[in-house]
């Protein structure tokens, strides 16, 4: 079982709505926790990082994390048709005395005109 | 300019071939990783360095070889490069132990 489950979509949307992605992680010894927008045939881009619970907001992006039920969230408002891309969220894992990241699979975004 | 920078973007090789990819961080990151991104699987941790000279493995390690003389540049082996092996690359770095990383442009790797 993967340390970060998320799905996978797509998840297609009109222009202007209200996208709402979502992670469940199992196990996070930092709970520092972020999200990457990636286009096609390009890097990961960071977009929010976030090691609290409750909301984390910039611009028309919101990160939450509820750590009682192990669930993070993406919302992204007014979605225009360049959010188009695949969201990856990640968890900062530890071994020993190093930091690594452990990312869930993408959920695609589709956002149509 | 600065950043972190893969090379080469496209590479096409032979099954049994070695091939280098490379990776160069401005920043002086002290962090830096080596993933490989397929379908189905998502991004998977192949090696990461905590510093010049400390290297680890992580999920996937098994055919690759890194190494880091120096701060900035983390390159990645294949020693004997298989179809299984074809797939897109990515190289990151991070400041610290407990913060976010930054992506290179990544290197499709086809294996033929």
């Amino acid at each position: 079982q993967k340390e970060v489950e998320q799905d996978p979509g797509p998840l297609s949307v009109p222009e202007g709505a209200i996208v709402s992605l979502n992670c469940t992680y199992s196990n996070s010894a930092f709970q520092y926790f972020m999200w990457y927008r990636q286009y096609s045939r390009k890097g990961p881009e960071l977009l929010m990082y976030t090691y609290s619970s409750g909301n984390k907001e910039d611009g028309r992006f919101t990160a939450q994390v509820d750590k009682s039920s192990k669930y993070i969230s993406l919302f992204i408002r007014d979605s225009q048709p360049s959010d188009s891309a695949t969201y990856l969220c990640a968890d900062l894992m530890t071994t020993d005395s190093w930091g690594k990241f452990q990312f869930g699979a993408g959920t695609q975004v589709v956002v149509t005109p | 300019d600065a950043g972190i920078t893969q090379s080469p973007r496209y590479k096409i090789t032979e099954t049994g071939r070695q091939v280098t990819l490379m990776c160069h961080q401005t920043w002086s990151h002290s962090y830096m990783f080596w993933y490989r991104q397929d379908l189905g699987h998502g991004l998977r941790l192949i090696y990461y360095s905590a510093a010049a000279d400390i290297t680890d493995k992580g999920e996937v390690p098994d055919g690759y070889v890194v190494s880091r003389s120096k701060t900035e540049n983390f390159p990645l082996t294949l020693e004997s490069a298989t179809r299984s092996q074809t797939s897109v690359y990515f190289c990151a770095s991070s400041r610290g132990r407990i913060t976010e990383a930054f992506f290179g442009q990544g290197t499709r790797l086809t294996v033929v």
